[in-house]
Order: C-alpha cells, then sequence, then structure tokens
C-alpha cells in the first residue's frame, strides 16, 4: 500500500540553525514527491516537488530512491518558518499525505 | 495556478443534521478532490469528483455519507449525511490544474457535529 511517513510530529528549534524535516515513502513505481506548508491561518499550499530541483524560501528537498526518502532542508530556519509540513507523493491523479510536522522556530 | 473558494468556512451542526460544502474553481478543471482532516490527523482522501461521471470513493468512504456532486468544470460539493460527533474534521477541496506544478487547496471547512 502506497504510505508517507513523516516521523516527527513537532520540531523545534532555533533561528538560525538548520533544520531538516524527514519523510520516508513507500510506493510502488515512481511516484512524484512534494513538500505542502500550512501557515497558521492560511490554506494548504505547496511548497515545492522534488521534479524541479528546486529551492523556495531556502527549503530544498533531495529524492533518494535508495532510502525512499525525501528529507526536507534548510540550512538557516527563520522565524517565519514556523508553520505545518506535509509531505506527499502522487502516483497517478492521487495525492498520499504524510502526517505532517509542525516546525516552531524560536527566537 | 487555480483560485479555490469554498463554503462555508465553518460551522456547528446538529447529529443527524447534513450539511453540503461548495467548491468554487475559477477555471475549468478535470479532476475535483475532496479530503478529510481529523482532529491531529493528515490528509485522508474522501473521493475525486470528474465531471460527467459518478465520483470516485477511497476505501471507507460511502456515497450514502458522503454525497457528491460535479455538475460542471468548475464547481463541486460534497454532503456529510447523517452527521455524527465522529464527522467533525476539516473538509478540504482541491484540484490539480494541468500543468501547474501541484495541487491546489481550499481554506478547508471546519465541521463541529454537536
Amino acid at each position: 500500500a502506497q504510505r508517507v511517513t513523516q516521523p516527527e510530529k513537532l520540531l523545534s528549534v532555533f533561528k538560525g540553525a538548520p533544520v531538516e524535516l524527514k519523510c520516508n515513502y513507500s510506493y510502488s513505481g515512481s511516484p512524484e514527491l512534494f513538500w505542502y506548508v500550512q501557515y497558521s491561518r492560511q490554506r494548504l499550499q505547496l511548497l515545492l516537488r522534488h521534479i524541479s530541483r528546486e529551492s523556495i524560501k531556502g527549503f530544498t528537498a533531495d529524492l533518494n530512491k535508495g532510502e525512499t526518502s525525501f528529507h526536507l532542508k534548510k540550512p538557516f530556519a527563520q522565524e517565519e518558518d514556523s508553520a505545518m509540513y506535509y509531505c506527499a507523493a502522487r502516483g497517478g491523479s492521487r495525492l498520499t499525505f504524510g502526517e505532517g510536522t509542525q516546525l516552531t522556530v524560536n527566537p | 495556478s487555480a483560485v479555490i473558494s469554498q463554503k462555508p468556512s465553518r460551522d456547528i451542526c446538529q447529529r443527524g443534521t447534513s450539511l453540503t460544502i461548495q467548491c468554487q474553481v475559477d477555471s475549468q478543471v478535470t479532476m475535483m478532490f475532496w479530503y478529510r482532516q481529523q482532529p491531529g490527523q493528515s490528509l485522508t482522501l474522501i473521493a475525486t469528483a470528474n465531471q460527467g461521471s459518478e465520483a470516485t470513493y477511497e476505501s471507507g468512504f460511502v456515497i450514502d455519507k458522503f454525497p457528491i456532486s460535479r455538475p460542471n468544470l468548475t464547481f463541486s460539493t460534497l454532503t456529510v449525511s447523517n452527521m455524527s460527533p465522529e464527522d467533525s474534521s476539516i473538509y478540504l477541496c482541491s484540484t490539480d490544474v494541468l500543468g501547474a506544478r501541484g495541487a491546489f487547496f481550499g481554506q478547508g471547512t471546519r465541521l463541529t457535529v454537536v
């Protein structure tokens, strides 16, 4: 069965520290991987996807097919990064979400 | 990109009643998706709504409980029928615009059943 796992429900770091949000997936075929973010009182929105190999708001994510991981990283966390982060995988039209990680960046 | 308007944004309903949630997209889209997010949990896909055909429901969700309409390419409704407190959740509408970078979401409907 398709599954996306985010082992950390809560993650707290200090401003300026590096941050890594973990995501592992179990999926048949070659899924497309995404990170979505939900800031307080805002709707869920796409942060980045593995196909684009992009850096958004300083965040990057590398797809490791051997480890079936898609961890989200930022070298220097900012207070405005505090939000709920969801990893998601898509095979066909269907998105499967992880349980989310609540990131808090302390001043 | 796509702008998705969802309403109501929240409601408190009596058990045994039904609530219909509306989702409007500002462009024509093939597929629309309905998710449920129970307190403290992730998003779970309820069903996929295609225009001109029956919605496709995921395991654990049935049409009698969650009837869906898709009358055109920009609009869909989800009804939560015969509600119980266990239906208290956030319900989200989503679409995946062709060629877009990823799925777009409505702001969600926070439903509380008392």
